[in-house]
């Protein structure tokens, strides 16, 4: 079975463009989250979509969104691109919205703003 | 709020030798706990997960951890190192299991093992 694939692998932007960032979860599963992991940090929550709508949004500005389609996969969508928003961006999919059900990550999208 | 704090970003150890990844957390409520391991361009793995059952949590590939509340620490160890167990290891905390996934990670530690 596949994993949770996400697109493209590596990314280089300028300031002030914008970005969209794509996830297909794991057949079956329902939930996609997004997180941010800036190098040499631990990821950090930016999303969760459930059955299309929002579940949980972490601290990030406005110029972050997202979006759940009714095949569940998911777009990340950076707006005003900075250079603090280089980073690895991973995706996870689950079968429920709750940590009683487990995780799984993809291998991330490497976005390079300069 | 919660957090998580991994003791040493960077930790070494010889093939054959104990590991001892340590983590410490806040939590104002029961926390569900998760190591996590990431290898290079890869994304991250779950090695196990707490969820308030055992306190002694095993996990995939020889890994284990013990919740201790009165410590409020999640250690997580291995008897004996593999050359292959070298990667980055995440401690995560989560104080709403059943409302929605968001994980609060530490910074890591990152395992070397030498032959």
């Amino acid at each position: 079975d596949a994993g949770v694939t996400q697109s493209p692998t590596h990314l280089i932007k300028t300031r002030g463009q914008h970005v969209t960032l794509r996830c297909s979860p794991i057949s079956g599963h329902k939930s996609v989250s997004w997180y941010q992991q800036v190098l040499g940090q631990g990821p950090q929550f930016i999303f969760q979509y459930y059955e299309k709508e929002e579940r949980g949004r972490g601290n990030f500005p406005d110029r972050f969104s997202a979006r759940q389609f009714p095949n569940y996969s998911s777009e990340l969508n950076v707006n005003a691109l900075l250079l603090g928003d280089s980073a690895l961006y991973l995706c996870a999919s689950s079968l429920e919205p709750d940590l009683r059900e487990k995780l799984f990550f993809g291998s991330g999208t490497q976005l390079s703003v300069l | 709020a919660q957090s998580v704090t991994q003791l040493g970003s960077h930790v070494s150890v010889s093939e054959g030798a104990l590991v001892l990844l340590r983590c410490n957390y806040s939590s104002s409520v029961p926390p569900y706990l998760f190591w996590y391991v990431q290898y290079p361009n890869q994304g991250l793995q779950l090695l196990l997960k707490y969820t308030s059952a055992a306190t002694l949590v095993k996990g995939i590939n020889g890994f284990e951890a013990e919740f201790k509340k009165s410590e409020t620490s999640f250690h997580l160890t291995k008897p004996s190192a593999h050359m292959s167990d070298a990667a980055e290891y995440f401690c995560a905390v989560s104080d709403r299991p059943g409302g929605y996934n968001k994980l609060i990670f530490g910074a890591g530690t990152r395992l070397a093992v030498h032959p």
